[in-house]
């Protein structure tokens, strides 16, 4: 069964400072990668894909990708209580993980 | 752009009736449509990937036969809820890629009451 794993939180984080958001995937051959953000009550929208190992930022936010270790993450700095959301973390075929719910207090 | 409509928004049904959700991409023409289901405070789950023109590949306990899903165009996706029940209420949400293993983008979910 193939596999994405996220910590289910809560994640609690001050506003201005960084929330790191983690992934990790069991299919080896997946090649893209996706971050989604949700509010309550709303269908997804995505905030970056990512397709290459390393870092690629977009604004505020910068994913991370690392194959060999099977891992992406989503850095989002001077996090804002808009940010607020639950983050979700998608692999090639479409599989979501379970979601990591992000709450910036002001 | 990557715009993705889906309706209805929300509908109630009665037990036993059947329930039609569209999901079309407005502005680009989408290979890959995805179905999905989501409880209250759970995440999402994939029911089925369909490709314009072939039959949609279910995932494992999704029935096929309660649940019928056409992908009959580039634009337009449908999900059938056959004989639906209180349990199928639920969030259902499409979402469309250009390409497959490329990005998706969601319509905005139909809640759907079973009573």
């Amino acid at each position: 069964q193939k596999e994405v794993e996220q910590n289910s939180g809560p994640l609690s984080v001050p506003e201005g400072a960084i929330a790191s958001l983690n992934c990790t995937y069991s299919d080896r051959v997946s090649q893209s990668f996706f971050w989604y953000r949700q509010y309550s009550g709303k269908s997804p929208e995505l905030i970056m894909s990512i397709y290459s190992n390393g870092d690629k930022e977009d604004g505020r936010f910068t994913a991370q990708l690392n194959k060999a270790s099977q891992y992406v993450s989503l850095l989002i700095r001077d996090s804002q209580p808009s940010d607020s959301a639950t983050y979700l973390c998608a692999v090639s075929d479409m599989r979501f993980g379970a979601g990591t719910r992000l709450t910036v207090k002001p | 752009g990557a715009v993705v409509s889906q309706h209805p928004s929300w509908v109630i049904c009665k037990s036993g009736t059947s329930v039609k959700i569209e999901c079309r991409s407005l502005d680009f023409q989408a290979t890959t449509m995805f179905w999905y289901r989501q409880f209250p405070k759970q995440s999402l789950m994939l029911m089925a990937t369909s490709n314009e023109g072939s039959k949609a590949t279910y995932e494992q306990g999704v029935e096929k036969d309660k649940f019928l899903i056409n992908h009959a165009s580039l634009t337009l996706s449908t999900l059938t809820v056959t004989s639906a029940h209180p349990e199928d209420s639920s969030f259902y949400i499409c979402s469309a890629s250009i390409v497959r293993y490329t990005e998706a983008f969601f319509g905005q979910g139909t809640r759907l009451t079973v009573v």
